[in-house]
């Protein structure tokens, strides 16, 4: 099973940023926060990951709370190309462990 | 830098019929996935090779599915005889090891009637 909550869907209006919110209130000292998306008949595409820390890259910033029970995934200009489902997943980093994807949440980007 | 490829993108069969998929990872990638995703769902891993390896299996249905990577590079699943809930999307995906980020393809869509 998952070990993260999702909202199954949210709206955002296009050039407005969009706050992706994470529920992983179990996650362990050593499990790393993942964001993945798929866009509709792609596979999922890596987006950021990190650990306790806030994490920026050209695609998102990655906010985890200083208690690491959840996080937020932050499209800071969304387009619609950013219509996707969005999956929060925790893991260790390195280890065999495999991605356990939920169900993730639907971010419809409205023009 | 070429992506997963993944072939037929598309497959329709009948019950109780065989189907293979293909998929060639990035270059130079060591672990390779097989997930399948079932239509409002996550994808679901089904089997993990590190090089020509298993890693892990525990998720493949044995009595029906199998998958080789015979020369640690690209890797077919295959399915026999297939079942009704066996529709779904296949997806690989490869990373440069165990623990890295996953590159995923484009996935082939399974459909049994």
């Amino acid at each position: 099973d998952a070990k993260t909550t999702q909202p199954p869907s949210m709206d955002c209006a296009e050039g407005r940023a969009a706050n992706l919110p994470c529920n992983h209130s179990t996650i362990s000292g050593n499990e790393y926060v993942y964001w993945y998306r798929q866009i509709h008949s792609q596979g999922p595409q890596y987006i950021i990951h990190g650990l306790k820390n806030n994490e920026t890259n050209e695609m998102a910033s990655l906010i985890i709370t200083e208690d690491r029970k959840s996080s937020t995934l932050i499209l800071p200009h969304a387009t619609l190309r950013d219509t996707a489902v969005y999956y929060c997943i925790v893991r260790t980093q390195g280890g065999s462990e495999k991605l356990v994807f939920g169900k993730g949440t639907k971010l419809t980007v409205n023009p | 830098e070429a992506g997963v490829a993944q072939s037929p993108r598309y497959k329709i069969i009948e019950k109780r019929q065989s189907v293979a998929f293909w998929c060639n990872p990035i270059s130079g990638h060591a672990t390779l996935y097989w997930y399948q995703q079932i239509l409002g769902q996550g994808p679901k891993l089904l089997i993990q090779f590190q090089n020509n390896g298993v890693v892990d299996d525990s998720q493949l249905p044995k009595d029906r599915f199998s998958a080789e990577r015979l020369k640690g590079v690209d890797s077919t699943l295959k399915i026999q005889p297939a079942k009704l809930e066996d529709s779904a999307v296949y997806l690989c995906a490869s990373s440069l090891g165990t623990g890295f980020e996953q590159y995923f393809g484009p996935g082939t869509r399974l459909t049994v009637t």
